[in-house]
C-alpha cells in the first residue's frame, strides 16, 4: 500500500518569507499524480498543486511551488512570500494513475503558522 | 464551481444512537468518498463509491457503512455510534481528479 510522510507537524515562517513544507511518498508505482491541500480554519479543502508523476516539470500556481525528485520519492511545497492567509494545514497526497484508482492518500499534515 | 453539501457541520449523537451523515453534489460526478479526520493522523478514506449502488472499503471501514442510491448522495451510516467516532467527517466528490471537498461535519459521540 502507498504511504504518505509529513515529517513537519508544525511549521512557521514570517510574512513575506519564504517556507518549504516536505512530503515523502512510498510506491511501486511509476505513473501516478501527487497533490498539495490546503486546509484553513474555515476546514474547506483546498486544492493548492497538483503534480503528474511522468512530468518532469515542477508544477507551479503563483506563489505556490512544488520540487518533485521521483527517484527519492519527494514531493515538498513552497511558498514563496508568505502571507497571513496562507496560515493552514496542509496535506500533501498521492493517487494511483489510472481508471478505477481515484481515491487519494493522504499525510498527517503540516500545519503552518504565519507570522506578521 | 463544484459543490459539495454535506448537511451538518455540527452534530452530537450519544452512544449507541445510529447516526446518518449526509453528503450531496452539485455536479454529476461519478466518485464519491467519506474520510475521516482526527489530529494527527492526517484524513483517512472510511469509504468510497464510483456508481451507484456500488461501495467499495477504504482503509477504516469497521463501525461504518454506506449508502448510494442516488449518483448525487452518498450517505455514511454509523449503526451504534461509539464514543471513538468522535472525528470531523469530510465527503469529497471526483470526476477523476482531484476531489472536491465538502466543509466537513464535527461529530461528538457521548
Amino acid at each position: 500500500a502507498q504511504t504518505v510522510t509529513q515529517s513537519q507537524p508544525e511549521m512557521s515562517v514570517q510574512e513575506a518569507e519564504t517556507v518549504t513544507l516536505s512530503c515523502t511518498y512510498d510506491t511501486s508505482e511509476s505513473d501516478y499524480y501527487l497533490f498539495w491541500y490546503k486546509q484553513p480554519p474555515s476546514r474547506q479543502m483546498i486544492l493548492v498543486i497538483r503534480q503528474e508523476a511522468y512530468k518532469q516539470q515542477n508544477a507551479t500556481e503563483n506563489r505556490f511551488s512544488v520540487n518533485f525528485q521521483k527517484a527519492a520519492k519527494s514531493f515538498s511545497l513552497k511558498i514563496s512570500d508568505s502571507q497571513l492567509g496562507d496560515a493552514a494545514m496542509y496535506f500533501c497526497a498521492y493517487r494511483r494513475f489510472g481508471a478505477g484508482s481515484y481515491q487519494l492518500t493522504f499525510g498527517k499534515g503540516t500545519k503552518l503558522s504565519v507570522i506578521p | 464551481d463544484v459543490k459539495v453539501t454535506q448537511s451538518s457541520r455540527y452534530l452530537v449523537k450519544r452512544t449507541g444512537e445510529k447516526v446518518f451523515l449526509e453528503c450531496v453534489q452539485d455536479m454529476d460526478h461519478e466518485n464519491m468518498f467519506w474520510y475521516r479526520q482526527d489530529p494527527g493522523l492526517g484524513l483517512r478514506l472510511i469509504y468510497f463509491s464510483y456508481d451507484v449502488k456500488m461501495k467499495e472499503k477504504g482503509d477504516i471501514p469497521e463501525g461504518y457503512s454506506v449508502s448510494r442510491e442516488k449518483k448525487e448522495r452518498f450517505s455514511l451510516i454509523l449503526e451504534s455510534a461509539s464514543t471513538n467516532q468522535t472525528s470531523m467527517y469530510l465527503c469529497a466528490s471526483s470526476l477523476n481528479s482531484p476531489l472536491h471537498f465538502g466543509n466537513g461535519t464535527r461529530l461528538t459521540v457521548t
